[in-house]
Formats: structure tokens, C-alpha cells, sequence
């Protein structure tokens, strides 16, 4: 069935750059979304990818997307301790509407 | 422009017991999804509502069950609380059109059942 996986935990340095990967089981989703969570909160969208596409930037976000291997990262640049937070992927399907998620990865960035 | 807005906050509950919780689109969306986040967990779709009729459904029991009103509001209703279904409840708005229907959260809604 329809699976989305992230590793659990990253930690970097203030200013370095995060790379968030995630893969997918089903072939044809269709869009590919990058959430952040803070403790307490709902879910920010910080971007999306359309399966067509192989890149998209946006700042100092960049999403890489390799669908051969259905695997979706996220990279951020100067990486600072206001993005710690938890990073969900999720996919959609063209004539579904539910997003499935990944269990989130917890980026911490030290100081 | 205001977001997707949740109430309650917080919410606390008995086994049994029933709850509704609301939400309000962002406005010029016309779509309202609902999912379920345990703690540690990704969110899981529970149903969406599009024209006041719910369009798709999660492997959620009948005891999740919800409504869309005219102006484009929702509500989840969960019946027989059991404790499994301590969470945090997000609701997330669209606009159905061509393209991708992205969907926005709002801050969640706190359900924890003793």
C-alpha cells in the first residue's frame, strides 16, 4: 500500500546545511509536500514539487526529487536554530485527495 | 488574511463520551480535510468535506463522522471515545480546482481522553 518513510532524527550546526530525505512507495503520486512542525503547533507548508520536475528552489530551501527511486530530500541552507522543528513529508495522488505522511524527522540545530 | 482557525484548543474527555471539534477555512478555500496525529506519529487522513458532502474517507471507524456547512465551516464529531483516540486533531483547508488542491493546517485541536 501507499507508504511514506523519513529517518527519525537530524542534528547540525548553526549555518551549516540540512539535508531531509524521504521516500515513497507509490509510483504515481503525483505532488510531493514538505511540512514543518514546531512543538505545540500545526503544520506550515514550506513547499511543494510537482512529479514532472526534478528540482525546485525556493530560498535557501531546495527539493530534489528522484522519481526512479521515489525518493524526495529537502535541503536547507545556513541551516539557523529557529528551523529545529519536526520536517513531514507527504505525497498526494492525481483523483485522491488524502495526503499520506511520513512519521517526520526531528531536525535539532545546535548553536 | 486570516488562516485556517480550530476550536477548542485543548480539549478533555471521558471514555464514552462524545466531542466536536470546528474548524474555519482560509478564507477563499472551499475544502476541508480532517486528520488525526498521535503523538510521535505523521498525521493520518480521517475524511474531506467539498459542496457540504464528504468526497473521501481514511480508515477511520463510523464513529468519526463530520459536516460541512454552506459557508464552508466544518465539524468532526467523534462518538464513544475510547482512549486511543487521545490526539491532536488538524484541520486543513483547499481550494478544489485544477492542480494541486494544497492543503494549509490550522494549529490543531488537543483531545486527550481519560
Amino acid at each position: 500500500g501507499e507508504d511514506v518513510e523519513q529517518s527519525l532524527f537530524l542534528s547540525v550546526r548553526e549555518g551549516d546545511s540540512s539535508v531531509i530525505n524521504c521516500t515513497y512507495t507509490d509510483s504515481s503520486s503525483t505532488y510531493l509536500y514538505w511540512y514543518k512542525q514546531e512543538p505545540g503547533a500545526g503544520l506550515q507548508l514550506l513547499t511543494y514539487i510537482f512529479s514532472n520536475m526534478d528540482m525546485k528552489q525556493d530560498q535557501r530551501l531546495t527539493v530534489l526529487l528522484n522519481k526512479k527511486d521515489k525518493h524526495l530530500s529537502l535541503r536547507i541552507a545556513d541551516t539557523q536554530t529557529g528551523d529545529s522543528a519536526i520536517y513531514f513529508c507527504a505525497a498526494s495522488t492525481s483523483g485522491t485527495y488524502k495526503y499520506i505522511f511520513g512519521t517526520g524527522t526531528r531536525l535539532k540545530v545546535l548553536a | 488574511d486570516a488562516g485556517v482557525t480550530q476550536s477548542p484548543t485543548h480539549l478533555i474527555k471521558t471514555r464514552g463520551q462524545q466531542v466536536t471539534l470546528r474548524c474555519s477555512p482560509k478564507s477563499g478555500h472551499d475544502t476541508v480535510s480532517w486528520y488525526q496525529q498521535a503523538l510521535g506519529q505523521g498525521p493520518q487522513f480521517i475524511f474531506q468535506y467539498y459542496e457540504e458532502e464528504e468526497r473521501q474517507r481514511g480508515n477511520f471507524p463510523d464513529r468519526f463522522s463530520g459536516h460541512q456547512f454552506p459557508n464552508y465551516s466544518s465539524e468532526l464529531n467523534v462518538n464513544a471515545l475510547l482512549l486511543g483516540d487521545s490526539a491532536l486533531y488538524l484541520c486543513a483547508s483547499s481550494f478544489t480546482a485544477v492542480g494541486p488542491d494544497t492543503q494549509y493546517f490550522g494549529p490543531g485541536t488537543r483531545l486527550t481522553v481519560l
